[in-house]
């Protein structure tokens, strides 16, 4: 079945400067990766998706890219500010409306 | 204002007890999930359901049970808990047509 790996575990960047997160799937059938941020002590929530049909997204502060040849897709959040401070997720569908998540990244964004 | 809520939020419970682990969505939607949250793995999917009255089998079923008697409830149930299953869980719904899932705040659940 689908696997994705989240290249990495903690990420710290500058407040300003931009962070960006890896993943890498298993399944060339998969066509719709989402991201999900969750803050300390809560649950998940979407932050953005994109579709196999496109290879970049944008909403505002966040890019999400796709490389279908790689099977390698990434979350790009610029212009980081203290609020992005979370953990996100990447994540791949695996049909049946489900989806497999990635191990989860912890930014920390530094004044 | 929709929303996906669990019960009990913390739960303490001895090695070979039952428990249960309640979800509630106010959503409308068809889809429900059960996930447990560990260091390491991300989260990842015990049972989901279509709808009422049907659960299928996540990616870990093994020693849990699930079940879905209306729109808005899903259960998850461990009839004999191990300290195996101290985790995190959460619960999320989803529409019928859509990847997009709603969580839960999450159940902290420790078996002693």
């Amino acid at each position: 079945g689908e696997k994705v790996e989240q290249h990495e575990s903690t990420l710290s960047v500058r407040e300003g400067d931009s962070a960006v997160i890896n993943c890498t799937y298993t399944d060339t059938a998969s066509s719709y990766f989402p991201w999900y941020k969750q803050e300390a002590g809560k649950g998940l929530h979407f932050v953005i998706d994109i579709r196999s049909n496109v290879d970049r997204k944008q909403s505002q502060r966040l890019i999400v890219l796709l490389d279908k040849k790689a099977k390698r897709f990434s979350l790009h959040i610029t212009a980081t500010q203290p609020e992005d401070s979370a953990i996100y997720f990447c994540a791949a569908e695996t049909g049946g409306y489900k989806v497999v998540f990635g191990s989860g990244t912890r930014l920390l964004v530094s004044p | 204002e929709a929303a996906v809520t669990q019960s009990p939020r913390n739960k303490v419970a001895v090695t070979g007890g039952k428990v249960t682990l309640s979800c509630n969505q106010t959503n409308n939607h068809n889809n429900m999930y059960w996930y447990r949250q560990d260091t390491g793995h991300g989260l990842r999917l015990i049972h989901y359901s279509y709808g009422a009255g049907s659960t299928e089998k996540g990616d870990i079923p093994d020693g849990y049970k699930a079940s879905r008697p209306s729109q808005e409830n899903f259960s998850l149930i461990l009839e004999l808990a191990t300290p195996s299953q101290t985790s995190v869980y959460f619960c999320a719904s989803g529409e019928t047509s859509s990847y997009e899932q709603y969580f839960g705040p999450g159940t902290r659940l420790t078996v002693l």
